[in-house]
């Protein structure tokens, strides 16, 4: 069965542009999570999206957003990206929404903005 | 709000020695906790999870326990090698946050020939 994947994997931005990330689940996963993590912050959740609606959101502006669509498969978008974006971001995908249910995650995309 | 803290921030040993990896966290109504492995500029891989009924879990030369009244998990690695050279990050589910996981900051564990 093939793992999460994430698309691009490296990606560069200059400051004030948009970007837009890619997540493909594990085949019949419905939940999709995202995380940001720098060396700073550590891993930092950012949102989980389940049927295409968002669950759960963590601490972050609004410039962050995100959408799934109905076969599950996730986009993130950070608009007028700042210095301070650039991060790897990782995606994860589980079979249901709820705490506790485990979660397997992609290589990431590595975003550097210049 | 739930906090997660791995000591020690980095580790090095000689090939060989036996190790453990500190975990601790603030709420201890979780729901699970789940060691991962982190190699340079890479995704996550699972360990081990324990779900928060469970003392502890193993998988090959690593053993992770669980007290979850104390707030602690270790992470025992037995017999390490160089190929053990990764970041260990220790995350819990649940414990008054909807976070789907709070993470710890790692540790760095560097296995010396």
């Amino acid at each position: 069965k093939a793992g999460v994947t994430q698309t691009p994997r490296y990606l560069i931005k200059t400051r004030g542009q948009q970007v837009t990330l890619s997540c493909s689940p594990i085949s019949g996963h419905r939940s999709v999570s995202w995380y940001q993590q720098t060396p700073g912050q550590g891993l930092q959740f950012l949102f989980e999206y389940f049927s295409e609606t968002q669950r759960n959101k963590g601490n972050f502006p609004g410039r962050f957003s995100g959408r799934q669509f109905s076969n599950s498969r996730s986009e993130m978008n950070v608009s007028t990206l700042e210095l301070g974006d650039s991060a790897l971001y990782l995606c994860a995908s589980s079979l249901s929404s709820g705490t506790g249910v485990e979660q397997f995650f992609g290589p990431g995309t590595r975003l550097t903005v210049l | 709000k739930q906090e997660v803290t791995q000591i020690p921030a980095a580790l090095s040993v000689p090939e060989g020695e036996n190790l453990v990896l500190n975990c601790s966290f603030t709420d201890s109504a979780i729901y699970n906790l789940q060691w991962f492995r982190q190699d340079p500029g890479k995704g996550l891989t699972s360990l081990l999870l324990i779900q928060s009924s469970q003392r502890e879990q193993t998988s090959g030369r690593l053993n992770a326990s669980l007290d979850k009244s104390s707030g602690r998990s270790t992470l025992y690695i037995a017999a390490s090698q160089p190929g053990d050279s990764a970041t260990y990050l220790c995350a819990v589910s649940g414990g008054g946050s909807n976070y789907k996981l709070t993470f710890g900051k790692g540790t760095l564990l560097t296995v010396n020939p």
